[in-house]
């Protein structure tokens, strides 16, 4: 069971904004900021998203995360085939001194 | 541009030691900014933080609490790695094994090593 919530699954077609919620606590989310990561099974994962909403160098702008008290989003714009992947969301837990992380989001662009 | 390469057995015995090492290059074990993890992935657990070692003017470990009695992480200067032990393994821990780095937060991982424990 994951410390944080996220819906095992998400779709969309091609072009559309799809947004993935995830939900915690004021012990992790509340009090701290959130990061997402994008990961195809057999690969490293990939961050997509730090501190809330900002992007590394290379992540497309269609790429976008926000925060509200203890619930963060991650949306995604122009939708492509290659964003079918898992998401996760992850943010430090100050109660139990380590990262939590949501249980993934599967997107599946129809 | 920073790597994470890790290595280690695949398969572990009940009861056995699970070891597994991460190599690391274009950053230093050593770094007075970066922390090194250990997290894992499993079907029934999802990702799981196991714990991290760090250098601030010394050495710190951190575990979490599901495996502190039987982890340990440690750095190896000498060939600029960190590696992972947990002891008395259970089929429970079969999982995909990741090395991590965290700036602030986790910005790279290794791609993961599946251990399965069984006899």
């Amino acid at each position: 069971q994951s410390v944080l919530t996220q819906p095992p699954s998400a779709s969309g077609t091609p072009g559309q904004r799809v947004t993935i919620s995830c939900s915690g606590s004021s012990s992790n989310i509340g009090s701290n900021t959130v990061n997402w990561y994008q990961h195809l099974p057999g690969t490293a994962p990939k961050l997509l998203i730090y501190d809330n909403n900002h992007r590394p160098s290379g992540v497309p702008d269609r790429f976008s995360g926000s925060k509200s008290g203890t619930s963060a989003s991650l949306a995604i714009s122009g939708l492509q085939s290659e964003d079918e992947v898992d998401y996760y969301c992850a943010a430090w837990d100050g109660s139990l001194m380590g990262w939590v992380f949501g249980g993934g989001t599967k997107l599946t662009v129809l | 541009q920073v790597q994470l390469q890790q290595s280690g057995p695949g398969l572990v015995k009940p009861s056995q030691t699970l070891s597994l090492t991460c190599a690391i290059s274009g950053d230093s074990v050593s770094s007075n900014s970066a922390a090194w993890n250990w997290i894992r992935q499993s079907p029934s657990r999802g990702l799981e933080w196991l714990g991290r070692t760090y250098y601030r003017s010394k050495w710190y470990s951190e575990y979490a609490v599901s495996v502190k009695s039987r982890i340990t992480i440690n750095p190896d200067t000498s060939k600029n790695q960190f590696s992972l032990r947990l002891n008395s393994v259970t089929p429970e821990d079969t999982a995909v094994y990741y090395c991590a780095r965290t700036l602030g937060y986790i910005d790279l991982w290794g791609r993961g090593t599946l251990v399965t424990v069984s006899s």
